[in-house]
């Protein structure tokens, strides 16, 4: 049972290049989230999904698109980076909306937009 | 709209208590966590509380008052390896974390 999975670990980008970050989750959870994590400012919402084929904007969801074909996979891409993109990118996962253990977070994708 | 507070960073000594506050204003309530993050990794499950009180949980508990909207997270006989980010977050219809709360542990 891996939990939920976060690929690539690292990645380094040049200013307008793209990417997608892939978050996959083996526990047939309903609710996907991506945040990014700066220093100072806590974890801040991108996108979340509330099923298959259904996505949601976050807080911050300028510069980012996501897609949820399969119920498993939650796809964050980023159209043409940006230096302000530099950030800790997290997925999570949950049942419903929430409630005890709340969100299951995976390990987190280090990007740095040169 | 969302706003949760939390301090910034906070310092104790090793053995002692130690409580971390966090004061929230939301359009909607369906529980408060706590996570425990250390540096460089992904945050951790504390502790949920939906309802009013005191929730215990070995050397950490968590209360929450809906009213005031307010919630503290006590860590007690601290040790060093809770030197960590702690995170307050509030369900509503989706989740909104603080900033969390940097804890020094010194010996």
């Amino acid at each position: 049972n891996a939990g939920v999975t976060q690929t690539p670990k690292f990645r380094v980008l040049k200013t307008g290049q793209s990417m997608t970050l892939l978050c996959a989750q083996d526990m047939n959870h309903e609710y996907m989230y991506w945040y990014r994590q700066d220093p100072g400012m806590g974890l801040r919402l991108i996108h979340y999904s509330v099923g298959e084929g259904t996505t949601a904007k976050g807080e911050v969801p300028d510069g980012y698109n996501v897609s949820r074909l399969k119920k498993q996979n939650f796809l964050l891409g980023l159209e043409s980076a940006a230096p302000s993109q530099t950030s800790v990118y997290f997925c999570a996962s949950s049942t419903l909306a929430g409630g005890g253990p709340g969100w299951y977070f995976g390990a987190g994708t280090r990007l740095s937009v040169l | 709209g969302q706003n949760i507070d939390q301090p910034t960073e906070m310092t104790a000594t090793e053995g002692a208590i130690v409580q971390i506050n966090c004061t929230y204003q939301t359009s909607g309530f369906n529980g408060l966590f706590w996570y425990q993050q250390h540096a460089g990794e992904a945050p951790t499950f504390l502790s949920y509380n939906v309802l009013d009180g005191l929730e215990e949980k070995g050397r950490f508990s968590s209360f929450l008052s809906r009213s005031k909207g307010y919630s503290y997270l006590l860590l007690k006989e601290l040790q060093m390896k809770d030197s960590a980010s702690y995170l307050c977050a509030v369900l509503s219809y989706i989740p909104t974390f603080g900033r969390g709360t940097s804890l020094i542990v010194h010996p």
